[in-house]
C-alpha cells in the first residue's frame, strides 16, 4: 500500500528565501508522485508531478521537486519564497488501479516579509 | 485547460434536509471522478470514486446510502447528501482524470463548504 509522509505541519521562511517542504512516500510500485497547492477556501492545484521521466521535475511559480528514489523523497523547493507562495501544500501518491490520490497531512507554509 | 467546476461553492442547510452538490469537467470528458471531504487544518479524504455509467465505489466508514454518487454523464457528477446533520458539516471538494490521462493527473474543483444548521 502507498502512503506519504509530510514533515513539518508548518513552516515559515522569509520572503527571499529558500523554501524546503519534504515529503517522502512509501510505494510497493513504482510510483506517480504529485504536489498540489490550496489556497484558502479553494480547491487544489497541480504545482507539479513525477511520472516516472526526468527526476527533476520543474512546476509553475517557481517551484521544483526531485524524486529521489534511494532516499524515497520527492521535496518541493523553490530558490526565492514570495508572499504569494503563502498557502498549505500537500504532496500525494497515486494509488490504486483508478488513480486515487493518497494525501500527506500537508504542509501550511507563511512567508515573513 | 482541465478546468473543474462545482457548484453551489457554498451552501447552508437545515438538519434533516438534503443537498446535492455539482461537478463539472468544463473543457474534458471524464470517465472516473472522485469526491473528497475536508475537515478544517486536514488534509483530504477520499470518500468515493465515480465512475460514468456504474455504481460509485466508496471508501471504507463512508455510508453509501448518506452520500449518494450520481455520474451520469462525461463531464458530470453529482453528490447528494441525504438528510444532512451538522457533523456533515465540511468541505466537499472532487476532481477529475481527463480521458487521455488516465490514471495520471487529477484536476479538482474549487470545492463546496456545507455548513449544516
Amino acid at each position: 500500500a502507498q502512503s506519504v509522509t509530510q514533515l513539518g505541519s508548518h513552516v515559515s521562511v522569509s520572503e527571499g528565501a529558500l523554501v524546503l517542504l519534504r515529503c517522502n512516500y512509501s510505494s510497493s510500485v513504482p510510483p506517480y508522485l504529485f504536489w498540489y497547492v490550496q489556497y484558502p477556501n479553494q480547491g487544489l492545484q497541480l504545482l507539479l508531478k513525477y511520472t516516472s521521466a526526468a527526476t527533476l521535475v520543474k512546476g509553475i511559480n517557481g517551484f521544483e521537486a526531485e524524486f529521489k528514489k534511494s532516499e524515497t523523497s520527492f521535496h518541493l523547493t523553490k530558490p526565492s519564497a514570495h508572499m504569494s507562495d503563502a498557502a498549505e501544500y500537500f504532496c500525494a501518491v497515486s494509488g490504486g488501479s483508478q488513480g486515487n490520490l493518497i494525501f500527506g497531512k500537508g504542509t501550511k507554509l507563511s512567508v515573513k516579509p | 485547460g482541465a478546468v473543474v467546476s462545482q457548484h453551489p461553492s457554498w451552501v447552508i442547510c437545515k438538519s434533516g434536509t438534503s443537498v446535492k452538490i455539482e461537478c463539472r469537467s468544463l473543457d474534458f470528458q471524464a470517465t472516473t471522478m472522485f469526491w473528497y471531504r475536508q475537515f478544517p487544518k486536514q488534509s483530504l479524504m477520499l470518500m468515493a470514486t465515480s465512475n460514468e455509467g456504474s455504481k460509485a465505489t466508496y471508501e471504507q466508514g463512508v455510508e453509501k446510502d448518506k452520500f449518494l454518487i450520481n455520474h451520469a454523464s462525461l463531464t458530470l457528477s453529482t453528490l447528494t447528501v441525504t438528510s444532512a446533520h451538522p457533523e456533515d458539516s465540511s468541505f466537499y471538494i472532487c476532481s477529475a482524470i481527463p480521458l487521455a490521462e488516465t490514471y495520471i493527473v487529477q484536476y479538482f474543483g474549487p470545492g463546496t463548504r456545507l455548513t449544516v444548521t
